[in-house]
């Protein structure tokens, strides 16, 4: 049972690049999101998706990109690649709304951006 | 809005010590749900609890404790005799509704307490 699957576990970018970082769950929840972890800031939401061609923004969008074209993937692009975008990157699920039922998390991309 | 404020940044404690994580909040909402999830230093983010705004009783899981006061907005978690292995950073969430009908919304995290507990 893979639950949420994220890739890469691991990427390094120059400044300007633009890269996708994928997202997949597999338990078939219409509710996924997307997090950064950065060292003392706890996890801050990006964007969200409460279904398939439905998608908002979070706390900290600026800079990302995503959509949702099936109910099983939630890409987040990255369009210009900055150094203040070097974190840890979560992507999550849940049954049903992202506030009321327990978030599945992938186990996360760390992106250093040089 | 809503905020989660976990003010401890760092605890350690000695191996049998209890502890306690404290997590205030503000909402807007009148109901609302509150969460604790565990990152152990593998990386990952489990799930430990939820607790609704209506249920105020406090609950008990072995070694794990929490004490959920309305009237001081507060969602405390306890560790009785910890262990190394409780030894993560663990993470209070509150939800935030988006919409008027509250059949959407989101988890806003505090920053997180890391727990050392050495041998």
């Amino acid at each position: 049972n893979a639950g949420v699957t994220q890739t890469p576990k691991f990427q390094v970018l120059k400044t300007g690049q633009s890269m996708t970082l994928q997202c997949a769950q597999d338990m078939n929840h219409e509710y996924m999101s997307w997090y950064r972890q950065d060292p003392g800031m706890g996890l801050r939401l990006i964007h969200y998706s409460v279904g398939a061609g439905i998608t908002d923004q979070g706390e900290v969008p600026n800079g990302y990109n995503v959509s949702r074209s099936t109910t099983e993937d939630f890409p987040l692009r990255l369009l210009s690649a900055a150094p203040s975008q070097t974190s840890v990157y979560f992507c999550a699920s849940s049954y049903g709304s992202g506030h009321l039922s327990p978030l599945h998390f992938g186990n996360g991309t760390r992106l250093t951006v040089t | 809005a809503q905020k989660v404020t976990q003010a401890q940044t760092e605890i350690s404690v000695v191996e049998k010590e209890d502890v306690t994580l404290d997590c205030v909040y503000e909402t807007r909402d009148t109901t609302y749900y509150l969460f604790w999830y565990k990152q152990p230093p593998s990386g990952e983010l489990v799930f430990l609890i939820r607790r609704n705004s209506f249920d105020e009783q406090n609950e008990i899981s072995g070694r794990y404790s929490w004490n959920f006061q309305k009237s001081t907005s507060s969602f405390n978690f306890t560790i009785t005799a910890s262990q190394v292995v409780d030894s993560a950073v663990y993470f209070c969430a509150l939800s935030e509704i988006m919409n008027y009908g509250g059949s959407q919304g989101n988890l806003i995290f505090g920053k997180g307490t890391k727990l050392s507990v050495k041998p």
